[in-house]
C-alpha cells in the first residue's frame, strides 16, 4: 500500500518567518496527495490537495505545497507564518483509483513571538 | 446530516469491557474511513469501507477490533476487552467515491482505566 514520510516530527519558529514541512511518499501508481491541519483542540481539516495540473498548489490561510513526482515530495511551505498557524500539519495520499487514504505522522508546527 | 457525526464524544471504561464507537457520514458518502490517534502520535489507519465491505482491514491493531456498516451510512467500530493502550482519540471520515477528499468526524476520545 501507500506511505506516507514527514521527515520533521516538530518545527519551530519565529513569527513572520518562512516554514518549510516535509512529505515524501511511496506508491508505484500514480498519486493524489493531501495536507491537513489540526488546530488545538479541533477536528483535521482540508488546508490543500494535489489531484491533476499544476505542480503548484494553493491553500487555504497562505499556504501551497508543490509536488515533485521525481522526488516523489509533497512539502508544504508558507512565506511568513503567523501564532495562529500553530497546529498538527499531517500529509495524506491515496492511490488513483482508490479511495484508501493514508497519513503521516504529522509534524507539529509551534510559532513563537 | 451537515457533518460526520461521532458517538459518544467521550467514553471512559474499565479495562476488559467492551465499547462501541458510532460514526454516521455525511449523506451520500460511500467511502468512510477509521483512524486512531494516540496521544502526541500520528493518525494511525484502522479500516475503510467501500459501501458495506471493507477491502483492506489490515490496519486493525488485533482481533479486538471490528468494524461493520450497514445500509452504506452508519459504522460501528468495536473494541472487546479493552486494554489501557487502546486510550487515543478514534476518528472517523468520510468521502464521495471518486473525490478524494475526505472530512472529518470531532472523534471519539476512549480511555481505558
Amino acid at each position: 500500500a501507500q506511505s506516507v514520510t514527514q521527515l520533521d516530527s516538530q518545527v519551530p519558529v519565529f513569527e513572520e518567518a518562512p516554514v518549510e514541512l516535509r512529505c515524501n511518499y511511496s506508491s508505484s501508481v500514480s498519486v493524489y496527495l493531501f495536507w491537513y491541519v489540526q488546530y488545538p483542540n479541533q477536528g483535521l481539516q482540508l488546508l490543500l490537495k494535489y489531484l491533476s495540473g499544476s505542480t503548484l498548489v494553493k491553500g487555504i490561510n497562505g499556504f501551497e505545497a508543490e509536488f515533485n513526482k521525481s522526488q516523489t515530495s509533497f512539502h508544504l511551505r508558507k512565506p511568513s507564518v503567523h501564532i495562529s498557524d500553530t497546529a498538527e500539519y499531517f500529509c495524506a495520499v491515496t492511490e488513483k483509483g482508490n479511495n484508501d487514504m493514508r497519513f503521516g505522522a504529522g509534524t507539529r508546527l509551534t510559532v513563537k513571538p | 446530516g451537515a457533518g460526520v457525526s461521532q458517538s459518544p464524544s467521550n467514553k471512559v471504561t474499565e479495562k476488559g469491557k467492551d465499547v462501541e464507537l458510532r460514526c454516521d457520514p455525511i449523506s451520500g458518502h460511500t467511502a468512510l474511513y477509521w483512524y486512531r490517534q494516540s496521544l502526541g502520535q500520528g493518525l494511525e489507519f484502522l479500516i475503510y469501507f467501500q459501501g458495506n465491505s471493507a477491502p483492506d482491514k489490515s490496519g486493525l491493531p488485533s482481533d479486538r477490533f471490528s468494524a461493520e456498516r450497514t445500509g452504506g451510512s452508519v459504522s460501528t467500530l468495536t473494541i472487546q476487552r479493552t486494554q489501557q493502550e487502546d486510550s487515543a482519540v478514534y476518528l472517523c471520515a468520510s468521502s464521495y467515491e471518486g473525490r478524494n477528499t475526505i472530512y472529518f468526524g470531532e472523534g471519539s476520545w476512549l480511555t481505558v482505566v
